[in-house]
């Protein structure tokens, strides 16, 4: 139980072009999603958290208009980077919290999504 | 704010050693969760163990074991017998009442048989 995908794994795209990455909970629901960045050699650092059906709430210096959050239902958060450049290259790490975690503070994440700009 | 600091950044060991990884943190609540992932080279991180602020009580899995230290404010995780399949950088991390994790710097442990 308790997985989450990420959908693609891998991609590589010109700059100036739009990268939308998936992030599913197969088999719960999930109240809250967090997505996170990872640089080569680095930590994971949180870049947003959202909701379902509300707007994303954005760690300091990131930009939301450049990564766009849609979380549209229980079971599926997308994000969307726009007008990549190759400094967007990294890899990208979704994790979801089950609805009705208490207290628990349950994130399972996802496999990652290694975006590639050329 | 909360913070994770794992002062080793890469530590290296012959198959079979013992190895033990540091964990500190700071935080002010007094309800929180730590937590160890490992993160092998295929980038999907692997859960190792969740422990609340409450449960001082060290714990063992197999060739894992976990010293939670509340009066040091450390969550050290030792690898006994140590494998190269245990090669992979090592992630501490912190949440708070806020259900928001603070991921410490990582700790690249490199196995040599």
């Amino acid at each position: 139980g308790a997985v989450v995908s990420q959908h693609p794994s891998r991609v590589i795209c010109k700059s100036g072009t739009s990268v939308k990455i998936e992030c599913r909970s197969l088999d719960f629901q999930a109240t809250t999603m967090f997505w996170y960045r990872q640089f080569p050699k680095k930590s994971l650092m949180l870049m947003a958290t959202s909701n379902e059906g509300s707007k994303a709430t954005y760690e300091q210096g990131v930009e939301k208009d450049k990564f766009l959050i849609n979380h549209a239902s229980l079971t599926l958060s997308t994000l969307t980077v726009t007008s990549a450049h190759p400094e967007d290259s990294s890899f990208y790490i979704c994790s979801a919290s089950p609805l009705g975690g208490k207290g628990s503070n349950e994130q399972f994440f996802g496999p990652g999504t290694r975006l590639t700009v050329l | 704010a909360q913070k994770v600091t794992q002062a080793q950044t890469e530590i290296s060991v012959v198959e079979k050693e013992d190895v033990t990884l540091d964990c500190v943190y700071e935080t002010r609540d007094t309800t929180y969760y730590l937590f160890w992932y490992k993160q092998p080279p295929s980038g999907e991180l692997v859960f190792l163990i969740r422990r609340n602020s409450f449960d001082e009580q060290n714990e063992i899995s197999g060739r894992y074991s976990w010293n939670f230290q509340k009066s040091t404010s450390s969550f050290n995780f030792t690898i006994t017998a140590s494998q190269v399949v245990d090669s992979a950088v090592y992630f501490c991390a912190l949440c708070d009442a806020g259900n928001m994790l603070t991921f410490g710097g990582g700790t690249r442990l490199m196995v040599k048989p």
